[in-house]
Protein backbone atom coordinates (compact mmCIF):
# COMPACT_ATOMS: atom_id res chain seq x y z
CA UNK A 1 0.00 0.00 0.00
CA UNK A 2 0.85 3.74 -0.17
CA UNK A 3 2.60 5.05 3.27
CA UNK A 4 4.80 7.80 4.15
CA UNK A 5 7.78 7.40 6.22
CA UNK A 6 8.94 11.04 8.20
CA UNK A 7 12.14 11.30 11.23
CA UNK A 8 11.34 10.95 14.30
CA UNK A 9 10.96 13.57 16.75
CA UNK A 10 11.19 15.62 18.20
CA UNK A 11 13.77 17.95 16.60
CA UNK A 12 15.10 20.63 18.72
CA UNK A 13 17.71 23.22 16.93
CA UNK A 14 18.94 26.54 17.90
CA UNK A 15 17.69 29.62 16.39
CA UNK A 16 19.22 30.17 12.61
CA UNK A 17 20.23 26.20 12.29
CA UNK A 18 19.73 24.53 9.18
CA UNK A 19 16.86 22.44 9.45
CA UNK A 20 16.01 19.09 7.38
CA UNK A 21 13.53 16.69 7.89
CA UNK A 22 13.34 13.74 6.18
CA UNK A 23 10.44 12.20 4.34
CA UNK A 24 10.17 9.11 2.07
CA UNK A 25 7.43 7.28 0.72
CA UNK A 26 5.99 4.28 -0.65
CA UNK A 27 3.46 4.60 -3.35
CA UNK A 28 2.49 2.58 -6.69
CA UNK A 29 3.08 5.28 -9.43
CA UNK A 30 3.59 8.90 -9.10
CA UNK A 31 1.66 10.92 -6.58
CA UNK A 32 1.88 14.57 -5.57
CA UNK A 33 3.58 15.04 -2.73
CA UNK A 34 3.36 17.92 0.53
CA UNK A 35 3.88 19.65 3.65
CA UNK A 36 1.89 20.66 6.40
CA UNK A 37 2.29 22.78 8.98
CA UNK A 38 0.62 22.81 12.61
CA UNK A 39 0.96 25.68 14.83
CA UNK A 40 0.41 24.93 18.26
CA UNK A 41 -3.67 24.91 19.12
CA UNK A 42 -4.32 25.29 15.30
CA UNK A 43 -4.98 23.05 12.75
CA UNK A 44 -3.10 22.07 9.45
CA UNK A 45 -1.52 24.35 6.85
CA UNK A 46 -0.19 23.71 3.44
CA UNK A 47 3.14 24.84 3.26
CA UNK A 48 4.26 23.68 -0.08
CA UNK A 49 3.72 21.12 -2.64
CA UNK A 50 5.01 19.24 -5.76
CA UNK A 51 3.77 17.47 -8.28
CA UNK A 52 5.96 15.57 -10.48
CA UNK A 53 9.37 14.42 -10.49
CA UNK A 54 12.14 16.95 -9.87
CA UNK A 55 9.09 19.45 -8.87
CA UNK A 56 10.80 21.99 -5.93
CA UNK A 57 8.16 23.20 -3.82
CA UNK A 58 8.91 26.32 -1.76
CA UNK A 59 7.14 28.93 0.76
CA UNK A 60 8.39 30.91 3.57
CA UNK A 61 11.38 29.88 3.35
CA UNK A 62 11.41 26.16 3.73
CA UNK A 63 12.18 23.91 0.27
CA UNK A 64 11.31 20.49 -0.49
CA UNK A 65 12.17 18.63 -4.08
CA UNK A 66 10.45 15.64 -5.31
CA UNK A 67 13.06 13.03 -5.46
CA UNK A 68 11.64 10.14 -7.70
CA UNK A 69 14.84 7.93 -7.80
CA UNK A 70 15.13 8.12 -4.21
CA UNK A 71 11.45 8.41 -3.02
CA UNK A 72 11.66 11.44 -1.24
CA UNK A 73 10.57 14.47 -0.11
CA UNK A 74 12.54 16.18 2.40
CA UNK A 75 11.90 19.46 4.06
CA UNK A 76 14.40 21.96 4.33
CA UNK A 77 15.18 25.72 5.57
CA UNK A 78 18.53 27.52 5.30
CA UNK A 79 17.99 29.73 8.81
CA UNK A 80 15.13 28.89 11.03
CA UNK A 81 13.36 30.85 13.58
CA UNK A 82 11.61 30.38 17.01
CA UNK A 83 8.54 31.34 15.09
CA UNK A 84 9.03 27.81 12.99
CA UNK A 85 8.33 25.58 16.30
CA UNK A 86 5.80 23.63 15.10
CA UNK A 87 4.47 20.07 13.81
CA UNK A 88 5.39 18.98 10.32
CA UNK A 89 3.59 16.25 8.11
CA UNK A 90 4.58 15.05 4.92
CA UNK A 91 1.56 13.46 2.61
CA UNK A 92 1.23 12.27 -0.43
CA UNK A 93 -1.89 11.89 -2.89
CA UNK A 94 -2.95 10.54 -6.57
CA UNK A 95 -4.60 12.35 -9.21
CA UNK A 96 -7.82 10.93 -8.63
CA UNK A 97 -7.90 9.49 -5.35
CA UNK A 98 -9.27 12.27 -3.25
CA UNK A 99 -7.94 11.18 -0.41
CA UNK A 100 -4.25 12.08 1.67
CA UNK A 101 -2.10 9.91 2.90
CA UNK A 102 0.21 11.57 6.04
CA UNK A 103 3.48 10.62 8.27
CA UNK A 104 3.59 10.57 11.48
CA UNK A 105 4.42 14.35 12.12
CA UNK A 106 7.73 15.47 13.47
CA UNK A 107 7.59 17.92 16.22
CA UNK A 108 10.52 20.90 15.70
CA UNK A 109 11.18 22.65 18.70
CA UNK A 110 13.54 25.95 17.69
CA UNK A 111 15.46 27.53 20.92
CA UNK A 112 16.32 31.23 20.86
CA UNK B 1 -7.52 31.38 4.63
CA UNK B 2 -9.71 28.80 3.58
CA UNK B 3 -13.18 29.23 5.32
CA UNK B 4 -13.77 26.04 7.27
CA UNK B 5 -15.38 26.48 10.93
CA UNK B 6 -15.89 23.84 13.47
CA UNK B 7 -17.93 23.87 16.24
CA UNK B 8 -18.13 23.33 19.14
CA UNK B 9 -13.94 23.56 20.21
CA UNK B 10 -14.26 22.06 22.45
CA UNK B 11 -16.44 19.94 24.30
CA UNK B 12 -16.67 17.36 27.53
CA UNK B 13 -19.28 14.37 27.24
CA UNK B 14 -19.70 11.75 29.53
CA UNK B 15 -19.66 7.62 28.04
CA UNK B 16 -22.49 6.60 26.50
CA UNK B 17 -24.25 9.96 25.37
CA UNK B 18 -24.62 10.68 21.55
CA UNK B 19 -22.36 13.67 20.25
CA UNK B 20 -22.38 15.74 17.31
CA UNK B 21 -19.54 17.60 15.83
CA UNK B 22 -20.31 20.25 12.67
CA UNK B 23 -18.10 21.57 10.36
CA UNK B 24 -19.19 24.35 8.38
CA UNK B 25 -17.36 25.47 4.85
CA UNK B 26 -18.01 28.38 2.82
CA UNK B 27 -15.87 27.57 -0.20
CA UNK B 28 -18.47 25.58 -1.88
CA UNK B 29 -15.72 22.75 -2.26
CA UNK B 30 -16.56 19.17 -2.90
CA UNK B 31 -15.25 17.31 -0.67
CA UNK B 32 -15.39 17.43 2.86
CA UNK B 33 -13.19 15.06 5.34
CA UNK B 34 -13.14 14.22 9.32
CA UNK B 35 -9.74 13.33 11.08
CA UNK B 36 -8.79 12.81 13.93
CA UNK B 37 -5.55 13.25 15.76
CA UNK B 38 -3.84 11.39 18.43
CA UNK B 39 -0.47 11.33 19.67
CA UNK B 40 1.69 8.21 17.79
CA UNK B 41 -0.75 7.70 15.19
CA UNK B 42 -0.59 11.27 13.32
CA UNK B 43 -4.25 12.22 11.68
CA UNK B 44 -6.39 9.31 10.69
CA UNK B 45 -9.31 9.81 8.11
CA UNK B 46 -12.92 8.53 9.38
CA UNK B 47 -14.98 9.35 7.01
CA UNK B 48 -15.09 11.40 4.02
CA UNK B 49 -17.63 12.92 1.41
CA UNK B 50 -17.68 13.81 -2.32
CA UNK B 51 -20.63 15.53 -2.21
CA UNK B 52 -24.05 15.97 -1.48
CA UNK B 53 -25.81 12.37 0.11
CA UNK B 54 -22.59 10.47 -0.80
CA UNK B 55 -20.30 9.83 1.84
CA UNK B 56 -16.79 6.84 2.26
CA UNK B 57 -15.57 5.22 5.11
CA UNK B 58 -12.33 6.08 6.08
CA UNK B 59 -9.43 3.72 7.84
CA UNK B 60 -10.68 4.38 11.65
CA UNK B 61 -14.92 4.82 11.02
CA UNK B 62 -16.45 2.14 13.84
CA UNK B 63 -18.36 4.07 16.18
CA UNK B 64 -18.97 7.25 13.70
CA UNK B 65 -21.33 8.20 11.70
CA UNK B 66 -21.49 11.13 9.23
CA UNK B 67 -24.29 13.16 7.17
CA UNK B 68 -23.91 15.83 4.35
CA UNK B 69 -27.23 17.23 3.57
CA UNK B 70 -25.15 20.64 1.93
CA UNK B 71 -22.72 21.63 0.29
CA UNK B 72 -21.58 23.41 3.19
CA UNK B 73 -22.22 21.21 6.09
CA UNK B 74 -20.72 17.95 6.80
CA UNK B 75 -21.82 16.82 10.29
CA UNK B 76 -19.49 14.15 12.51
CA UNK B 77 -21.81 11.85 14.46
CA UNK B 78 -20.71 9.59 17.89
CA UNK B 79 -23.93 7.71 18.54
CA UNK B 80 -22.27 6.35 21.93
CA UNK B 81 -19.18 8.25 22.84
CA UNK B 82 -16.66 6.05 24.44
CA UNK B 83 -13.33 7.18 26.09
CA UNK B 84 -11.01 5.91 23.18
CA UNK B 85 -13.07 8.30 21.08
CA UNK B 86 -11.02 11.59 23.22
CA UNK B 87 -9.42 13.19 20.50
CA UNK B 88 -8.82 16.10 18.66
CA UNK B 89 -10.87 16.12 15.39
CA UNK B 90 -10.34 18.25 11.97
CA UNK B 91 -12.57 18.79 9.64
CA UNK B 92 -10.98 18.95 5.84
CA UNK B 93 -12.10 20.44 2.46
CA UNK B 94 -11.10 20.04 -0.91
CA UNK B 95 -12.01 20.92 -4.54
CA UNK B 96 -10.78 17.50 -5.87
CA UNK B 97 -9.30 17.99 -8.79
CA UNK B 98 -12.43 19.87 -10.10
CA UNK B 99 -11.07 23.57 -9.85
CA UNK B 100 -8.45 22.22 -12.68
CA UNK B 101 -5.12 20.55 -12.26
CA UNK B 102 -3.13 19.29 -9.10
CA UNK B 103 -6.15 20.51 -6.51
CA UNK B 104 -6.04 17.99 -4.41
CA UNK B 105 -4.39 19.96 -1.24
CA UNK B 106 -6.85 19.59 1.39
CA UNK B 107 -7.37 22.71 3.45
CA UNK B 108 -8.12 22.29 7.22
CA UNK B 109 -10.91 23.67 10.27
CA UNK B 110 -9.24 24.93 13.25
CA UNK B 111 -10.01 21.47 15.01
CA UNK B 112 -12.81 20.20 17.64
CA UNK B 113 -10.89 18.85 21.39
CA UNK B 114 -13.14 16.09 22.75
CA UNK B 115 -12.92 14.70 26.25
CA UNK B 116 -15.37 11.61 27.19
CA UNK B 117 -15.07 10.58 30.62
Amino acid sequence: GNSVTQMEGPVTLSEEAFLTINCTYTATGYPSLFWYVQYPGEGLQLLLKATKADDKGSNKGFEATYRKETTSFHLEKGSVQVSDSAVYFCALTFWGAQKLVFGQGTRLTINP
Amino acid sequence: DAGITQSPRHKVTETGTPVTLRCHQTENHRYMYWYRQDPGHGLRLIHYSYGVKDTDKGEVSDGYSVSRSKTEDFLLTLESATSSQTSVYFCAISEGGSGGSNTYEQYFGPGTRLTVT
